[in-house]
């Protein structure tokens, strides 16, 4: 299994609601992280888990609230967002944060809308 | 910080034909990746090559460490070739940088 799994692959959410992103792999990567991209921008780095702790947080609000419940999952808690975090939300994965030599894993990502 | 930046900006082609993506960067790194972002916003992995020349059937990419480049060639481009292309490397302080990619459009 080579691939990084992300659901729902899209999400409509009301600024009042909690929901959760969803992301697995099954490679054994011991680091994941999570990404937002702006329509016609590239990738920004939210978060970073390596061995299952938080190594990095970008200066994400608190809003977001990732959780690495084991070396396999990931997951982001969404709570009381604004419509300017609509967004494609990325998962990826990589053998180890700092790490040299091995490339990253993308998910095909959560198409999220905010109204 | 590092700077990674892409050329060109965007690209229209036509079918078949060939064409080289430039990824320049301000200082050395440990890792560089092309990437391929389809129309549904999946992020491809096409290459891991912090240095030297691989090839994958159509695509083939070379990154010369020492000058700062990256260079990503598609030869007989299909429509589905169509999409971004990012270059992604990771600097010091082990943090992946995205360029702003190539937008490519490949028409019929």
């Amino acid at each position: 299994d080579t691939e990084v799994t992300q659901t729902p692959k899209h999400l409509v959410m009301g600024m009042t609601n909690k929901k959760s992103l969803k992301c697995e792999q099954h490679m054994g990567h011991r680091a994941m992280y999570w990404y937002k991209q702006k329509a016609k921008k590239p990738p920004e780095l939210m978060f970073v888990y390596s061995y299952e702790k938080l190594s990095i947080n970008e200066s994400v609000p608190s809003r977001f609230s990732p959780e690495c419940p084991n070396s396999s999952l990931l997951n982001l808690h969404l709570h009381a967002l604004q419509p300017e975090d609509s967004a494609l939300y990325l998962c990826a994965s990589s053998q180890g944060y700092r790490v040299s030599g091995y490339g990253y894993t993308f998910g095909s990502g959560t198409r999220l809308t905010v109204v | 910080g590092i700077q990674v930046e892409q050329s060109p900006p965007d690209l229209i082609l036509q079918e078949g034909a060939n064409s080289t993506l430039r990824c320049n960067f301000s200082d050395s790194v440990n890792n560089l990746q092309w990437f391929h972002q389809n129309p549904w916003g999946q992020l491809i992995n096409l290459f891991y090559i912090p240095s030297g020349t691989k090839q994958n059937g159509r695509l083939s990419a070379t990154t010369v460490a020492t000058e700062r480049y990256s260079l990503l060639y598609i030869s007989s481009s299909q429509t589905t070739d169509s999409g971004v292309y990012f270059c992604a490397v990771v600097n010091r302080d082990d943090k992946i940088i995205f360029g702003k990619g190539t937008r490519l459009h490949i028409l019929p």
